[in-house]
Order: structure tokens, then C-alpha cells, then sequence
């Protein structure tokens, strides 16, 4: 059964500060990782998506890294902003069987940048 | 935006009672999954419908039922409400192509069971 795990549960920062989200993952039997923005009380909105044969993503101030093999994924934010705030979900597609495209999600990182 | 609609935003009902949240897919997406999301925690996986057929259910109990409709869009039915299924309801639409499926979210319902 796949499990993920997303540290910090929480994190607060100074504008202008990079910073990493970490999202690990039990199975690495993946097809793909992708991570996520939820502002309070909304739907989820795609940032990023790795496919398992990728190791890396890059969208504006994000990056994202796959390490399928130990199971890792990181998620590099550039030049934090107060609209940055939100929490950021990690999600794994396990790849082929009765798991069919379900994603498993980590709890999330709840981040805040103070100006 | 993602194409992906959901009604209703927010819902109200008591212990015992039924619902039913309804889902719109993105224009040509043959897949629709439903996620249950507690505060405080990530998504967990209910179930999936492609082309109208349960295709992976997640660990919910069957009183959780759902529908795909020769249009696409979904319904999800709880039954026998209890207090622990108050969360935000999340519906992803995909198309399944060679190439895999990404999955766009919806806005959610969000269900509290007084």
C-alpha cells in the first residue's frame, strides 16, 4: 500500500526566501508525482507533474525533483511571496494494477510567507 | 480554472440522512474519480469511473456510491450519514489517452453532518 509523507507539516518564512518542500513516497513503483496548491477551503490547483521516466520540472519560481528510486520528490520555491501562501499537497500515481490512476496524497505542507 | 464544476458549494444535513454531490467533467474527459478530503488532511481516493463503470474504489464503505453518466458528469451518494464523512468532497476529471491521464480538480462540496 502506498504512503506519503510530507515534511514539514508547516513552515513559515520571510518574503524573499527560498525554500523546500519535501513529499516521500514508500512504493516507487510510480507513474507519476505531481504536486499541488489548496488555498483555505478551495479545490486543488496542478503546479507541477513528473513522470516517473522525468527527474525534474520547472514552472516559473517552482521546481520539482523525482528520485523515484528512493522514493523522493522535492519541491524548490524561489523568491517566496505572501501570495505563496497556501498549502502545498504531494500526490503519487501508483503505476498499473487494481490502484488503476488513483492518486495518493501526503497531508500537505502548510506554508505562510510573512512580507 | 479547469473546466471542472461541482454543486453544491456547501451542504448541510444530519446524521442519518442522504446526499448527493454532483460533478461536471472537462470537455472530453472520459474519467472522473471523487476524493474525500477531513480538514486538516490530504485527499483520500473514493472511487473511479471510466465510461460509466467503477474502476478502483478506495477503502469507503458501500453506502459511498457514485454514477457516470453517458455525458461524463457524476454523482456521488452517501448514505446513512455520520459525522465523520463532514469534509470537502473533491471530483477529478481526466481523459485516458497512451500518454496517461492528468487529473483536474473541481472546486469541491463541502459537506458538514451536524
Amino acid at each position: 500500500k502506498q504512503e506519503v509523507t510530507q515534511i514539514p507539516a508547516a513552515l513559515s518564512v520571510p518574503e524573499g526566501e527560498n525554500l523546500v518542500l519535501n513529499c516521500s513516497f514508500t512504493d516507487s513503483a510510480i507513474y507519476n508525482l505531481q504536486w499541488f496548491r489548496q488555498d483555505p477551503g478551495k479545490g486543488l490547483t496542478s503546479l507541477l507533474l513528473i513522470q516517473s521516466s522525468q527527474r525534474e520540472q520547472t514552472s516559473g519560481r517552482l521546481n520539482a525533483s523525482l528520485d523515484k528510486s528512493s522514493g523522493r520528490s522535492t519541491l524548490y520555491i524561489a523568491a517566496s511571496q505572501p501570495g505563496d501562501s497556501a498549502t502545498y499537497l504531494c500526490a503519487v500515481r501508483s503505476a498499473g494494477g487494481a490502484s488503476g490512476s488513483r492518486l495518493t496524497f501526503g497531508e500537505g505542507t502548510q506554508l505562510t510567507v510573512n512580507p | 480554472e479547469t473546466g471542472v464544476t461541482q454543486s453544491p458549494t456547501h451542504l448541510i444535513k444530519t446524521r442519518g440522512q442522504q446526499v448527493t454531490l454532483r460533478c461536471s467533467s472537462q470537455s472530453g474527459h472520459n474519467t472522473v474519480s471523487w476524493y474525500q478530503q477531513a480538514l486538516g488532511q490530504g485527499p483520500q481516493f473514493i472511487f473511479q469511473y471510466y465510461r460509466e463503470e467503477e474502476n478502483g474504489r478506495g477503502n469507503f464503505p458501500p453506502r459511498f456510491s457514485g454514477l457516470q453518466f453517458p455525458n461524463y458528469s457524476s454523482e456521488l451518494n452517501v448514505n446513512a450519514l455520520e459525522l465523520d464523512d463532514s469534509a470537502l468532497y473533491l471530483c477529478a476529471s481526466s481523459a485516458r489517452t497512451s500518454g496517461g491521464d492528468t487529473q483536474y480538480f473541481g472546486p469541491g462540496t463541502r459537506l458538514t453532518v451536524l
